[in-house]
């Protein structure tokens, strides 16, 4: 049983491109978000959605979009990569609204 | 709205001492309360949660926390401290909505030989 995974692990990348964090989920959860953690910051929610064809944004959503066309895939996109968007990134995703997320084990980007 | 605030950036404490790790929480509605361990370079485990059962709540690895809403706390304790409990510990609050949690900053605990 796999969990989350995200991919890639790592990535660099410079100013003004595009990229987009893929997450997948094979237990079949319909709650997923990503976060992004910051030194001294904690986790901070940038989108969620509560199945597919379903989302929100959290309390970071500027610059980035997702979408979620299939209850096991929720990809993140960054549209232009700023400087400040260099962070690590993780993928949850849970049962239901009371129940714990599971994590995926992050992604590292950096932004030139 | 709901916050959580963890006390003390970095805890240090002796191998084989008592370890607490301190969480405040507040929510409008009666809260969801977990704890999760990050390792370096690895992503979140859940330790333990709270959800309006048992006030004392038993984790993995030895951990435990209470739940008191009197002075709206959760704070995590492990009676012995191992080497291998040296982590990022994350309190985390939810109020059951579709939203994610809102976590603590975090605590770095240090674990001295």
């Amino acid at each position: 049983n796999a969990g989350v995974t995200q991919t890639p692990k790592f990535q660099v990348l410079k100013t003004g491109q595009s990229m987009t964090l893929q997450c997948a989920q094979d237990m079949n959860h319909e709650y997923m978000s990503w976060y992004r953690q910051d030194p001294g910051m904690g986790l901070r929610l940038i989108h969620y959605s509560v199945g597919a064809g379903i989302t929100d944004q959290g309390e970071v959503p500027n610059g980035y979009n997702v979408s979620r066309s299939t209850t096991e895939d929720f990809p993140l996109r960054l549209l232009s990569a700023a400087p400040s968007q260099t962070s690590v990134y993780f993928c949850a995703s849970r049962q239901s609204s009371n129940q714990p997320q599971h994590f995926g084990d992050g992604t590292r980007l950096s932004i030139l | 709205a709901q916050s959580v605030t963890q006390l003390g950036s970095h805890v240090s404490v002796s191998e084989g001492a008592l370890v607490l790790l301190r969480c405040n929480y507040s929510s409008s509605v009666p809260p969801y309360l977990f704890w999760y361990v990050q390792y370096p370079n690895q992503g979140l485990q859940l330790l333990l949660k709270y959800t309006s059962a048992a006030t004392l709540v038993k984790g993995i690895n030895g951990f435990e926390a209470e739940f008191k809403k009197s002075e709206t706390s959760f704070h995590l304790t492990k009676p012995s401290a191992h080497m291998s409990d040296a982590a990022e510990y994350f309190c985390a609050v939810g109020r059951g909505g579709a939203d994610g949690l809102t976590f603590g900053k975090g605590t770095h605990l240090i674990i001295q030989p």
